[in-house]
């Protein structure tokens, strides 16, 4: 069965530091991946998804990128965080086999 | 795009008692509509889903009806109990093609009193 992983799990960065989410999957190949957002009791924001090696596409200007080295790999990251960007970040797949996606564990972020 | 919008936004009900929890979407093509429930601190678990092809589906104490006309679904847990307090979210997402996106409404924090 697919599994999601990513990390790391919480961290603490300051206002302009740079930001690196990373995201694996196990258990499929050639899946579609996405990262979401969700501030503090908020809803899940899309911010990008891909649909393979290279292929990104991005739901909200912002100040974050995504980008996809490998099949199975995700990396979201930012040259200058905000404080705004806090927020817990969930990187998620696609299972093809039930038109269903899962999410990985998250990472909390807190920008100071 | 998609948009899917989620009521109540908190729901509180007694142990025992039924909960319900709308959405609405507003693509005409979305064919599939998943329900997540979303523990404090942790990741959105599936618990239920439908695809347009169906108007209900039942899974023990939790139900989901959908209807394609008017383009709403619903969640129904029955006999709710303490460990059903969380957040709940509804999506809407069409087909398997490349660009596959789930939308996901505002959620409902779900509040069991025992």
């Amino acid at each position: 069965s697919q599994t999601i992983h990513q990390w790391p799990a919480t961290l603490v960065q300051p206002v302009g530091s740079p930001l690196s989410l990373e995201c694996t999957v196990e258990g499929t190949s050639n899946p579609n991946l996405y990262w979401y957002r969700q501030a503090a009791g908020r809803g899940l924001q899309l911010l990008f998804y891909s649909v393979g090696i290279g292929q990104i596409s991005s739901e909200v200007p912002q100040n974050l990128s995504a980008s996809r080295p490998q099949d199975r790999q995700f990396i979201l990251s930012s040259k200058k965080l905000l404080l705004s960007d806090s927020g817990f970040y969930l990187c998620a797949g696609l299972h093809r086999a039930g038109n269903t996606i899962y999410f990985g564990e998250g990472s909390w972020l807190t920008v100071v | 795009g998609e948009n899917v919008e989620q009521h109540p936004s908190t729901l509180s009900v007694q142990e025992g008692d039924s909960a319900v929890i709308k959405c609405t979407y507003s693509d005409s093509a979305s064919n599939y509509f998943p329900w997540y429930k979303q523990e404090l601190g942790k990741r959105p678990q599936l618990i239920i889903d439908i695809r347009s092809n169906v108007g209900e589906k039942k899974d023990q104490r939790i139900a989901v009806t959908l209807n394609k006309t008017a383009k709403h679904f619903s969640l129904h847990i029955t006999e709710t109990q303490p460990e059903d307090s969380a957040v709940y979210f509804c999506a809407a997402s069409r087909g398997m093609d490349s660009s596959y996106k789930l939308i996901f409404g505002s959620g409902t924090r779900l509040l069991v009193r025992p």
